[in-house]
């Protein structure tokens, strides 16, 4: 049981460049989200999803967008990277509405 | 909207001394409440959790935290804090999302 994987683990980005930050859970998890940490501000929202094929805006979600289109992935793309975009990016899934969130071990981005 | 207010930025204690971290949390109905950990480099992983019931949760690793509704409060407790309980300390509210404070980091000085 692997719980949240998140590949890739680093990425260096250069202005402009566009990525996907892939996001996979085997515990069938309905709602999944991603964060982004910056140091200081804690965890910001992103997009979240409360299940395949439904996805809403988060605090953050300016320069960035999400698919659902199963119930295992929640994929993150960055279409123009911008260095506003150097961050930690979590993804998490959750069972239920407002229930425990697990986490995967991050996605440490930086964009030059 | 949701809010969650952590006190103290950075807190560093001697072993042995005891720990309380603040956090308040603003929200108009129903909201669970939980205390997540993250040790350097890591990832969150959850310390405690509550969603009813007794307002004084117990978590892993010996860490408590009592849920006082008249002041909107969740605070995090410790009687003996050890070295390796050095990490940053997220409070966390959820109704249809979870909401964060910006975090405390623990220095545990041996």
């Amino acid at each position: 049981n692997a719980g949240v994987t998140q590949t890739p683990k680093f990425r260096i980005l250069k202005i402009g460049q566009s990525m996907t930050l892939q996001c996979t859970q085997d515990m069938n998890h309905n709602y999944m989200y991603w964060y982004r940490q910056d140091p200081g501000m804690g965890l910001k929202l992103i997009y979240y999803s409360v299940g395949a094929g439904i996805t809403d805006k988060g605090e953050v979600p300016n320069g960035y967008n999400v698919s659902r289109s199963t119930t295992e992935d929640f994929p993150l793309r960055l279409e123009l990277a911008a260095p506003s975009q150097t961050s930690v990016y979590f993804c998490a899934s959750s069972p239920g509405v407002g229930t425990e969130a697990f986490f995967g071990q991050g996605t440490r981005l930086t964009v030059v | 909207a949701q809010s969650v207010s952590q006190h103290n930025h950075h807190v560093i204690l001697s072993e042995a001394a005891s720990l309380e971290l603040g956090c308040n949390y603003s929200y108009g109905g129903t909201v669970n409440l939980f205390w997540y950990v993250q040790y350097p480099g890591q990832h969150l992983q959850l310390l405690l959790k509550y969603f009813s019931g007794d307002p004084l949760v117990k978590g892993i690793k010996g860490f408590e935290a009592e849920f006082i509704k008249s002041k909107f409060s969740f605070n995090l407790r410790k009687p003996s804090v050890q070295w390796s309980d050095t990490a940053e300390y997220f409070c966390a509210a959820g109704s249809y999302q979870l909401t964060f404070g910006k975090g405390t980091k623990l220095s545990v000085i041996p």
